[in-house]
């Protein structure tokens, strides 16, 4: 079956850095993605690898290693209004989006 | 980046009404759109695919004769909840996947839709 797991919940301090990490089996692969969702609204589009690395943009980067089935999103100085839910998504070999159940995250002062 | 629309937000309802909701791509054709459904403290469940011009696809234990979807335009696709039930209450999201030259297709999603049904 196909499958991604992420933590469910991680607490961090305000302008600290966090990783969320995710691994996927999957059917193939044919990219990774991460959304942000905030409590009561639709996911907002993040960051996508379909390479090995890391891609940056601005305070938050993306990592992803194929080989191993892995991918992370970093969150550097981190703010209070970063406290939502980071949704993993792999995209298989039918090019369908398999979801995470996501990861909730609490930005502690 | 794409913007993507959804029309109610929220909309209360009594059991055995139907209720529709509509998704709009608002800067780009969207030759396929997607329609989730989103329980409390829940991940995304992927409830269809929408293709313009063609029948939806259902995701597997999703009733196609009480979630009618219909994509009959490249900027619109509507989900009709027919005859709903109070287990039908949840927030519905919609997204489009704009295809762009040189990149891989992204899902993009609208604000999303509460239903409640009393």
């Amino acid at each position: 079956g196909q499958n991604i797991d992420q933590p469910t919940e991680m607490t961090a301090t305000e302008g600290a850095i966090v990783q969320i990490n995710c691994t996927y089996q999957t059917s193939g692969f044919n990219g990774l993605f991460w959304y942000q969702q905030h409590a009561g609204e639709a996911p907002t589009f993040l960051s996508y690898n379909v390479l090995d690395g890391l891609e940056e943009k601005g305070r938050f980067s993306s990592f992803l290693s194929r080989s191993k089935g892995y991918s992370y999103l970093l969150l550097k100085e981190l703010q209070m209004k970063d406290s939502a839910s980071y949704l993993c998504a792999v995209k298989d070999s039918n090019y369908q989006l398999i979801w995470g159940a996501g990861t909730k995250l609490i930005i502690k002062p | 980046g794409a913007v993507v629309s959804q029309h109610p937000s929220w909309v209360i309802c009594k059991s055995g009404t139907s209720v529709k909701i509509e998704c709009r791509s608002l800067d780009f054709q969207a030759t396929t759109m997607f329609w989730y459904r989103q329980f409390p403290k829940q991940s995304l469940m992927l409830m269809a695919t929408s293709n313009e011009g063609s029948k939806a696809t259902y995701e597997q234990g999703v009733e196609k004769d009480k979630f009618l979807i219909n994509h009959a335009s490249l900027t619109l696709s509507t989900l009709t909840v027919t005859s709903a039930h109070p287990e039908d209450s949840s927030f519905y999201i919609c997204s489009a996947r704009e295809p762009l030259a040189g990149e891989t297709d992204t899902q993009y999603f609208g604000p999303g839709t509460r239903l409640t049904v009393l």
